[in-house]
């Protein structure tokens, strides 16, 4: 079955220190692969998606992904970290080949970040 | 571009009441999506439709949910009668084209209590 896992439910994280929030998927063809963001009260703001070739990928905001075959990972990272960095991450992926394209989420990584 | 628009922002209602939402995507998307999301989960997609016809409605529950998008431009989901295990946030999403590779952009949402 299509899933996704973040297995961190809370990070906290200095300002200007590096931040590295974990999803693992699990998807029988070649995934297609996504970062959402959420901050209170507002919608879902895509960072980034992979879809195939260059397996490092940049976002917005200064986050970058790498998408691991073997591991079955699609990390987020960002090298420093700013206050307004502080929301909700949700990793999915996305299904394709069939009659639809839905995303699959995982339950969400939510980041503090301290001063 | 105007994004997703959402109505109302907010809704509490006690149980056994009804209840809509309702959703007008980007201009020019021909699909629309319905997730709903529940404290502490991912969103999870209720219903897709591509223009005026539903792709996707498998994990609707169909004897108290139904939605609508008569002229494939804006939308609405019904609950009726509410349970108390729908208090969620209802998310709308729209997307160019059923394409996966194709960008659903999210709306604010609607926070369902239900008392």
């Amino acid at each position: 079955a299509q899933s996704v896992t973040q297995p961190d439910i809370h990070i906290t994280v200095s300002e200007g220190a590096s931040l590295e929030l974990r999803c693992n998927y699990s998807y029988g063809a070649t995934p297609y692969l996504f970062w959402y963001v959420q901050s209170p009260g507002q919608g879902l703001q895509l960072l980034l998606k992979y879809f195939s070739g260059d397996t490092l990928v940049q976002g917005i905001k200064g986050f970058e992904a790498e998408f691991k075959r073997s591991q079955s990972s699609f990390n987020l990272r960002k090298p420093s970290v700013h206050w307004s960095d502080a929301a909700e991450y949700f990793c999915a992926v996305g299904a394709h080949g069939g009659a639809t394209n839905k995303l699959i989420f995982g339950t969400g990584t939510l980041l503090a970040v301290q001063p | 571009e105007a994004g997703v628009a959402q109505s109302p922002r907010y809704k509490i209602i006690e149980k056994r009441q009804s209840v809509a939402f309702w959703c007008n995507p980007i201009s020019g998307h021909a699909t629309l999506y319905w997730y709903q999301q529940i404290l502490g989960q991912g969103p999870k997609l209720l219903i897709q439709f591509q223009n005026n016809g539903v792709v996707d409605d498998s994990q609707l529950p169909k004897d108290r949910f139904s939605a609508e998008r008569l002229k494939g431009v804006d939308s609405t989901l019904k609950i009726q009668p509410a349970k108390l295990e729908d208090s969620a946030v209802y998310l709308c999403a729209s997307s160019s084209s059923s394409a996966s590779t194709d960008t659903q952009y999210f709306g604010p949402g609607t926070r369902l209590t239900v008392l």
